[in-house]
């Protein structure tokens, strides 16, 4: 596609519930991002990936956040017994590997945990 | 990565130039200065980057001072559809460093 694609929009989750959240990256784009962006900050970096390997996993917050891409595209963003503080903007980026080609993001997928 | 230091709001009158500045004193040789900005419910978008020469795209211009302490981002005639929050991030292009750290940004509002 034309861009990076993300789904669902909004997903309203009840404390416990297991999510999964999915991302559709620039076709050909080696690298893919995950951010975390609370009301009124600034994206915070979650993990990163080149092709299906995950090479940076530092950002997720608990080992309740788990992330996969298993044939170098498509990405999926777990998050098992959902909490309050997991309530976020969720957002994905892909690049064709060098940071100086910029990324380009997705809209997001909006998390409310009830 | 060096951190950056952006004004936390400002207002640009509609067809005036908005020039938005950022702080980076402790950048390094190899971090490149980008810009991306967040309009209201959409993810951040690619504006430009630069290393130590000015730079110009269809979108912007980027000014950095010779000694790379601090940069401007210059939208030279601002729309109503610039109001946006806008990031300067200094980043490196090491192998693994691939972390854009976004801070809180600027605030422009674009005042018709």
């Amino acid at each position: 596609g034309a861009g990076v694609s993300q789904s669902p929009r909004y997903k309203v989750a009840k404390r416990g519930q297991d999510v999964a959240l999915r991302c559709d990256p620039i076709s050909g784009h080696v690298s893919l991002f995950w951010y975390q962006q609370a009301l009124g900050q600034g994206p915070e970096f979650l993990t990163y990936f080149q092709n299906e390997a995950q090479l940076d996993k530092s950002g997720l917050p608990s080992d309740r956040f788990f992330a996969e891409r298993p044939e170098g595209s498509v990405s999926t963003l777990k998050i098992q017994r959902t909490q309050q503080e997991d309530s976020a903007v969720y957002l994905c980026a892909s690049s064709m590997g060098q940071r100086r080609y910029g990324y380009t993001f997705g809209s997001g997928t909006r998390l409310t945990v009830v | 990565d060096a951190k950056t230091t952006q004004p936390t709001s400002m207002d640009c009158a509609e067809g005036r130039a908005a020039n938005l500045p950022c702080n980076h004193s402790t950048i390094s040789g190899n971090e490149y200065v980008y810009w991306y900005r967040q309009i209201h419910s959409q993810g951040p978008q690619y504006i430009i980057h630069g290393l130590k020469n000015n730079e110009t795209n269809e979108m912007a211009s980027l000014i950095i001072t010779e000694d790379r302490k601090s940069s401007t981002l210059i939208l030279p005639h601002a729309t109503l559809r610039d109001t946006a929050v806008y990031y300067c991030i200094v980043s490196g292009v090491q192998t693994g460093a691939n972390n854009l750290f976004f801070g809180t940004g600027t605030r422009l509002t674009v005042i018709p």
